[in-house]
């Protein structure tokens, strides 16, 4: 089966700096990546995703995120923080047919004026 | 354009008793999905839909049924509710072509059974 893995619970940045949220991934064949948010009492966002082609994939909100097979990751990148980036972050992963995906733990950004 | 939404959006019931979450999409999605979220667990698929009249078992289905009469709606029935089902009850839908994977996600129903 496929899986992601968030290795960081919380992620605290502040407003300015460039910020990076981890995943890693675990997939037979190609793999098909998303992040997604959730805004408090929300439910979750769809960012961005990766199915094939560049490695460096832009998004909502002025987010991107970078493919690296070789490291076997996806990591959500932002070149400057905002006070309304903090949120809570899911990879995930396309699990076979019928469009199902597997959801990463979360990682909570919370990003400090 | 509503797209995904949820009915109700709290609730709170005793162990025993019955209830049906309704998830509507206006968006002609073939799949639809019942997922639950729980702290530090990330997001559970519970059931999905493939098509009107189909439904299948996710990862966690045990005590949950649904039904899809209706291509624009996805039902989650609890039977016999029990404490362990207090969380966040999340649908989502998706595109069967080309946006294959790409998830819609409703505002979520907050469900405590005491």
């Amino acid at each position: 089966a496929q899986s992601v893995a968030q290795p960081e619970d919380q992620v605290n940045v502040a407003e300015g700096n460039p910020l990076t949220v981890k995943c890693t991934y675990s997939v037979s064949g190609n793999p098909y990546l998303f992040w997604y948010v959730q805004y408090p009492n929300r439910g979750l966002q769809f960012l961005l995703k990766y199915i094939t082609g560049d490695n460096l994939v832009k998004g909502s909100y002025g987010f991107e995120a970078e493919f690296n097979k070789s490291q076997t990751s996806f990591h959500l990148k932002k070149p400057s923080a905002l006070v309304s980036d903090s949120a809570l972050y899911f990879c995930a992963v396309r699990d076979g047919n019928a469009g199902k995906s597997t959801f990463g733990d979360g990682t909570t950004l919370t990003v400090k004026p | 354009n509503a797209g995904v939404t949820q009915t109700p959006k709290f609730r709170v019931l005793k162990t025993g008793q019955s209830m049906t979450l309704l998830c509507a999409q206006d968006m002609n999605h073939e799949y639809m999905y019942w997922y639950r979220q729980d702290p530090g667990m990330g997001l559970r698929l519970i059931h999905y839909s493939v098509g009107e009249g189909t439904t299948a078992k996710g990862e966690v289905p045990d005590g949950y049924n649904v039904s899809r009469l209706k291509k624009q709606n996805f039902l989650l029935g609890l039977e016999s509710a029990a404490p362990s089902q207090t969380s966040v009850y999340f649908c989502a839908s998706s595109y069967k072509g080309a946006g294959l994977g790409t998830q819609y996600f409703g505002p979520g129903t907050r469900l405590t059974v005491l």
